[in-house]
């Protein structure tokens, strides 16, 4: 049973608009949340993060909100531009312990 | 910036090969880790290691063995390489509060 869930397999958005990338998550243990960007033939890099004890997170174009009761994050991409297409992963985990990732999110982005 | 390098991007391999896979990760890092990608599975955890010479299984383990000899090296290994052992792995170290990727190793396994 996958602990962390990104339904939408793929989003397609046009260049200039907002990007809205969900993930849900089961373990109310999980106290620390993290997006990763992925292109292909390369590692995952790290995008912006969020602790529990947070509800927004802002680093320039790029902004995680943390609905805890709803266990359900997102990121949002204001504005989208081609470069930023690649696969999104969300990442968990609780007190420090391993990251659990959800299955990712190919986003892109068209001029 | 930290660096986690692996040996080989594109490795093609035999059924029943052994198979090593080499991380180094130049942070001085406790923690390091191998995934595995896959379409519409994400990243899965393979195995990790709090230390040297010390390994723990992770989510799917079976047919896959680690070693750890020096802090900065973490190896996967595969004793007897599958086809469906193919796929993109993943090598990561832990910092303060994230992961640090490698550039990721294709594996095709014939």
């Amino acid at each position: 049973d996958q602990q962390v869930k990104q339904n939408s397999p793929s989003l397609s958005v046009q260049e200039g608009r907002i990007s809205i990338l969900n993930c849900d998550y089961t373990n109310s243990m999980f106290d620390y949340f993290l997006w990763y960007k992925k292109y292909p033939a390369e590692g995952p890099t790290f995008l912006i993060s969020i602790s529990s004890i947070k509800d927004k997170n802002e680093d320039g174009r790029f902004t995680v909100f943390l609905n805890k009761s709803a266990k359900h994050l997102s990121l949002h991409i204001v504005p989208s531009q081609p470069g930023d297409s690649a696969v999104y992963f969300c990442a968990a985990s609780a007190h420090g312990q391993n990251f659990v990732f959800g299955p990712g999110t190919r986003l892109s982005v068209l001029p | 910036d930290v660096k986690v390098t692996q040996s080989s991007r594109y490795l093609v391999k035999r059924t029943g090969e052994k198979v090593f896979l080499e991380c180094v990760q130049d942070m001085d890092h406790e923690n390091m880790f191998w995934y595995r990608q896959d379409p519409g599975l994400g990243l899965r955890l393979i195995y990790f290691s709090y230390d040297v010479k010390m390994k723990e299984k992770g989510d799917i383990p079976e047919g896959y063995s680690v070693s750890r000899e020096k802090k900065e090296r973490f190896s996967l290994i595969l004793e007897s390489a599958s086809t469906n052992q193919t796929s993109m792995y993943l090598c990561a170290s832990t910092g303060a509060y994230e992961q640090y990727f490698g550039p990721g190793t294709r594996l095709t396994v014939t």
